[in-house]
């Protein structure tokens, strides 16, 4: 079955420092993986997809991930943290042989100014 | 596109009243998908369609809950008998079909923040 981890419920940045959202993922087969943000308070919003095309995934907002078969990571980057990046940030993966999606139970980001 | 509606964006109701919750898909797109989101359990799946057919429901967690999607343009959420448990933001998502190996994304709707007293 199809999972992934957060490994950090929180995580504490200062403004322009970089970014790091550790994800590993749990399945038998070339997985379709996701990260999503969700301000507070609204709904979630697509940052990047990633579906066995390039292992560096880039999305929105100057974030990146990079799919790494060897250690079933996907972690989510960003060189230089804004205080509009202050947000809940969810992994997530595709079933396989279903049309649904496995959430991780969540990271937020904190900036500091 | 608008994007997916949902609405209300807020209800507040009392223990034991019926509460329905609608959306609107983005045009065009196959599935449509119903979450809810709380702070012991994250986000879970609810039920989906598929072409306006019930695919996979095994995640309503009760026979209180029951979902519809009368046509491509719109699907409710209705819970009846409402319990203070439900309190919940449910989010409705929707996605065009599968096709071979390319996922298509999920886009969500800002959610209902529901909360049963």
């Amino acid at each position: 079955a199809q999972s992934v981890t957060q490994l950090d419920s929180h995580v504490s940045v200062s403004e322009g420092t970089p970014v790091l959202l550790r994800c590993n993922y749990s399945s038998s087969y070339s997985p379709s993986l996701f990260w999503y943000v969700q301000h507070p308070n609204k709904g979630l919003q697509l940052l990047l997809k990633y579906t066995s095309a390039a292992t560096l995934v880039k999305g929105i907002n100057g974030f990146e991930a990079e799919f790494k078969k060897s250690e079933t990571s996907f972690h989510l980057t960003k060189p230089s943290a804004h205080m509009s990046d202050a947000a809940e940030y969810f992994c997530v993966v595709l079933k396989t042989g279903a049309n649904n999606l496995f959430f991780g139970t969540g990271t937020r980001l904190t900036v500091i100014p | 596109d608008a994007g997916v509606i949902q609405s209300p964006r807020h209800e507040v109701t009392e223990m034991g009243q019926e509460v329905t919750l609608r959306c609107k898909p983005i045009s065009g797109h196959d599935y449509l998908f119903w979450y809810r989101q709380t702070m012991m359990r994250g986000l879970e799946l609810l039920i989906y369609f598929n072409n306006n057919v019930p695919i996979d429901d095994s995640g309503m967690p009760e026979d209180r809950f029951s979902a519809k999607m009368p046509n491509a343009s719109f699907s409710t959420l209705k819970i009846q008998p409402s319990e203070p448990r439900d309190s919940a933001v449910y989010f409705c998502a929707s996605s065009f079909a599968l096709t071979g190996s390319f996922q298509e994304t999920q886009y969500f709707g800002p959610g209902t923040r529901l909360l049963v007293l």
